[in-house]
């Protein structure tokens, strides 16, 4: 099976920078997304890593090393509607998603 | 542009009763995917469709459940006689392509069973 590890929850201030990682063990990897997920909404797409590197859109940014399974979120200039679930899920050798069970962030003024 | 539909957003039924979820693709999207979330928990797969064809469904419970996606229509997934465990958000998410290609959800449905 996959296993996807994230912490649960983290707290940043306004304005500030906030990283979140996630390691992921799994058979075959054809990459890894970061989403946002507001209390009772949809997941919404943020990132996608195939290649080692970092991987820069606006105030977000993704880490990905393949050979070490690990990945992260970065969110800089955090702004109070950044408060929201963060979930790294992975795709192995097929088309299905697994996901990690999401990290909670809540920022506070 | 719309993006992935899903009805009803929240839907109430009493134990033993069916529960009918709709999910409508983004247009040019061929491939639907559910996924359901239990309250703390992560996004757990449960089925894999494109037209006509169900392609995986090993994250789907054997018994009770079962999805369809019709030539024409939205994706269906029927939950029969419905428990309390069933009590869920399931999400439908859908992309134009198949493997490593990103997914885009739906609204979600909130299944609560009395």
């Amino acid at each position: 099976g996959q296993n996807i590890d994230q912490p649960t929850e983290m707290t940043a201030t306004e304005g500030a920078i906030v990283q979140i990682n996630c390691t992921y063990q799994t058979s075959g990897f054809n990459g890894l997304f970061w989403y946002q997920q507001h209390a009772g909404e949809a997941p919404t797409f943020l990132s996608y890593n195939v290649l080692d590197g970092l991987e820069e859109k606006g105030r977000f940014s993704s880490f990905l090393s393949r050979s070490k399974g690990y990945s992260y979120l970065l969110l800089k200039e955090l702004q109070m509607k950044d408060s929201a679930s963060y979930l790294c899920a992975v795709s192995a050798n097929d088309y299905k998603l697994s996901f990690g069970a999401g990290t909670t962030v809540t920022v506070r003024a | 542009n719309a993006g992935v539909m899903q009805n009803p957003r929240h839907l109430v039924r009493r134990r033993g009763q069916e529960a009918r979820l709709r999910c409508s693709p983004m247009k040019g999207h061929s491939h639907v995917y559910w996924y359901r979330q239990l309250p703390e928990e992560g996004l757990k797969f449960m089925v894999y469709l494109q037209k006509e064809n169900i392609i995986d469904e090993s994250g789907m419970p054997k018994e009770r459940f079962s999805a369809e996606f019709p030539k024409e229509g939205p994706s269906i997934l029927r939950i029969q006689q419905v428990v309390r465990g069933d009590s869920a958000a399931y999400f439908c998410a859908s992309s134009p392509q198949g493997v490593g290609d990103t997914q885009y959800f739906g609204p979600g449905t909130r299944l609560t069973v009395l």
